[in-house]
């Protein structure tokens, strides 16, 4: 299968705590995208970054890339009770920009 | 601006039925791509459409199809519709350039009896 996976699969903390979660996928990427999803409604995109970036920032979150190792991470950091969801990494692959290959997702719930 | 919209959100067929989603694209944004999530084999690409043109597809039966039109909105098709085609189905539009987010809708919960 081509899809990425993320780990944890799920992840429960308490609120202010910072939360972190891991993808890998196989082969190379134009980029890699971060988003949220709540309660098997619309993805919203959090952030994208691109093959030739390491991290890149956006508020509260803070995403790695480390293309050497085909993986990546994001952190969210002071985290809230609203930021319960599942998340999920995509990549993009050269010649298919528009075809995101999806992680298998990691659920974070943040207990008030 | 507005984001995508998808309709309907919910639907209920029956087996062997045919079933129609329409997904509207943030304005200006020509690609539009579709997605099927499942709780067991997660999100997975269906197809992708730029001017009118099937650009990119997954591997799924030929029972799915789907179509743009000359305004970007877009369509697919599932006929023949069997139970474990019921899903959550995702449209996102990008715009064409290479780096560029993909945004998606709310999503059509489409459920076969």
């Amino acid at each position: 299968s081509q899809q990425g996976e993320e780990d944890p699969q799920a992840l429960s903390i308490q609120e202010g705590e910072n939360a972190t979660m891991n993808c890998s996928y196989k082969t190379s990427i134009n980029n890699l995208q971060w988003y949220r999803q709540n309660s098997g409604r619309g993805l919203v995109h959090l952030i994208l970054i691109r093959s030739n970036e390491r991290e890149k920032h956006s508020g509260r979150l803070r995403v790695t890339l480390d293309t050497s190792k085909k993986s990546s991470s994001l952190l969210i950091t002071a985290s809230r009770a609203a930021d319960t969801a599942s998340y999920f990494c995509a990549t993009a692959y050269r010649g298919a920009t528009n075809k995101l290959i999806f992680g298998t997702g990691t659920l974070l719930a943040v207990q008030p | 601006k507005a984001g995508v919209t998808q309709t309907p959100r919910y639907l209920i067929k029956t087996r062997g039925q045919q079933v129609t989603l329409s997904c509207s694209p943030i304005s200006g944004h020509r690609s539009v791509s579709w997605y099927q999530q499942t709780p067991g084999q997660g999100l997975q690409f269906l197809f992708e459409y730029f001017s009118e043109t099937q650009r990119n597809k997954g591997n799924f039966p030929g029972r799915f199809s789907g179509r743009q039109f000359s305004n970007s909105r877009s369509e697919m098709n599932v006929s023949t519709l069997e139970l474990g085609d019921s899903a959550l189905y995702l449209c996102a539009s990008s715009a064409n350039r290479v780096d560029t987010e993909a945004f998606f809708g709310q999503g059509t919960r489409l459920t076969v009896v």
